[in-house]
């Protein structure tokens, strides 16, 4: 199984903030790597694609990047509807996994 | 717009089988191109992928969960539905059922959307 691991498991940021997520794949996945944003009670709802593609309705303010092992999501200028937790996931290979999650709660 | 819901018991006891449906809404499952899958969260916890069927009938499972799990699909209902056998307190969780998407000349760029709203199924005597 490819491990996905996250980075940091949590942080704390302000509205306006910049925010960096990091994920790392425990072998090379190209670029097939996608991004969940999870609000409590709520089903995760798809955000990225492919690293770096944006799903049609997300708010440009999200960004993806990366290859290979390293990726990344960045958010600027958090807004307060992004405090949630945020997973990566990998569709390389089966079984699909994912990221532990990333929460990003109000400093 | 394409929805799906979960339905089944919301609890189980253990050693015996836990059976759940997604009914899908706004798309055929027939219609070919996508894989139907079940995912779990217990609670506090992060997302496990159990395994994923395609329309042809073709599965692919979790290894962890393989010898437990069967995912099927039954296109006259517009349904596919997941069995786990031999169930414990450790499979309590919240199962979600989504559409696994894909760009169609790169099938590996997938993605799982949309999802249902989720189901929590409990294992307790």
């Amino acid at each position: 199984d490819i491990q996905m691991t996250q980075s940091p498991s949590s942080l704390s940021a302000s509205v306006g903030d910049r925010v960096t997520i990091a994920c790392r794949a425990s072998q090379s996945i190209s670029r097939y790597l996608n991004w969940y944003q999870q609000k409590p009670g709520k089903a995760p709802k798809f955000l990225i694609y492919a690293a770096s593609s944006l799903q049609r309705g997300v708010p440009s303010r999200f960004s993806g990047s990366g290859s290979g092992t390293d990726f990344t999501l960045t958010i600027t200028s958090l807004q307060p509807e992004d405090f949630a937790i945020y997973y990566c996931q990998q569709s390389y290979s089966t079984p699909r996994t994912f990221g532990q999650g990333t929460k990003v709660e109000i400093k | 717009q394409v929805q799906l819901q979960e339905s089944g018991p919301g609890l189980v006891k253990p050693s015996q089988t836990l059976s759940l449906t997604c009914t899908v809404s706004g798309a055929s499952i027939s219609s070919g191109g996508y894989y139907w899958s079940w995912i779990r969260q217990p609670a506090g916890k992060g997302l496990e992928w159990i395994g994923h069927i395609y329309t042809s009938g073709s599965t692919n499972y979790n290894p962890s969960l393989k010898s437990r799990v069967t995912i099927s699909v039954d296109t006259s209902k517009n349904q596919f539905s997941l069995k786990l056998s031999s169930v414990t307190a450790a499979d309590t969780a919240v199962y979600y059922c989504a559409r696994e998407d894909h760009i169609i000349v790169v099938p590996d760029a997938s993605w799982l959307d949309p999802w249902g709203q989720g189901t929590l199924v409990t294992v307790s005597s």
